[in-house]
């Protein structure tokens, strides 16, 4: 059975990088058939994506954040990593990663880690 | 990209039927899928290429679409359907949730 689970620092200080690693067990970050997402919540808020990756390099952010994420894959590990850089509080959240199935013309989310909540504050 | 919109609340008495909309640009062109979120919890898929549901999900949800307008549909709505639900698309390389709808059970 395919888990998901978020890991990394839960305070962050304004204007720092944010660093997390999503752990996944009992399937592959090397699958052809799945990419993986980054999807993160605000408290009382709703869902917001991030990016998503394909461990072939293929990776494709919201243009909201992009010019301060980046994530990577690491296959030896089976890990996913996400940077955000120069965080504001407006970045307070939890963090889930998701595997995401791609099909012709839709993609969804099928498998969600239980997400992490990072809070931005000095 | 695009943007989804949903009503921020609808309210169904037990046993009668639920309907959600998620309303967008085009929409109509693209899949929508759909998730449910009960708090404290992570999302769950309730459907998706915008009629398909994932095994394990109850036969009350269904999903259709018309126009530019995406509808989740829950027939004979149970007190443990209370929750959040979020539509989601997709145009090739930008995915977009909406704002979500929470759902009451009166």
């Amino acid at each position: 059975q395919l888990r998901l689970q978020e890991s990394g620092p839960g305070l962050v200080k304004p204007s720092e990088t944010l660093s997390l690693i999503c752990s996944v067990s009992g399937g592959s970050t090397s699958s052809n058939s799945h990419i993986w997402g980054w999807i993160r919540q605000p408290p009382g808020k709703g869902l917001e994506w991030i990016g998503s990756i394909h461990y072939g390099g293929i990776i494709h952010y919201n243009p909201s954040l992009k010019s301060r994420s980046a994530t990577s894959v690491d296959t030896s590990k089976n890990q996913l990593s996400l940077r955000l850089s120069s965080v504001t509080a407006a970045d307070t959240a939890v963090y889930y990663c998701a595997r995401q199935e791609i099909r012709v013309g839709v993609t969804w989310f099928d498998s969600w880690g239980q997400g992490t909540l990072v809070t931005v504050s000095s | 990209s695009f943007e989804l919109t949903q009503p921020p609340s609808v309210s169904v008495s037990p046993g009668q039927t639920a309907s959600i909309t998620c309303s967008g640009d085009k929409l109509g062109y693209k899949y929508t899928c759909w998730y449910q979120q009960k708090p404290g919890q992570s999302p769950t898929l309730v459907m998706c290429e915008d009629t398909q549901r994932p095994s394990g999900i109850p036969e009350r949800f269904s999903g259709s679409t018309s126009g530019n307008t995406a509808t989740l549909t829950i027939s004979g709505t149970q007190a443990v359907d209370e929750a959040a639900y979020y539509c989601q698309a997709w145009d090739g390389t930008t995915v977009v949730f909406g704002g979500g709808t929470k759902l009451t059970v009166l």
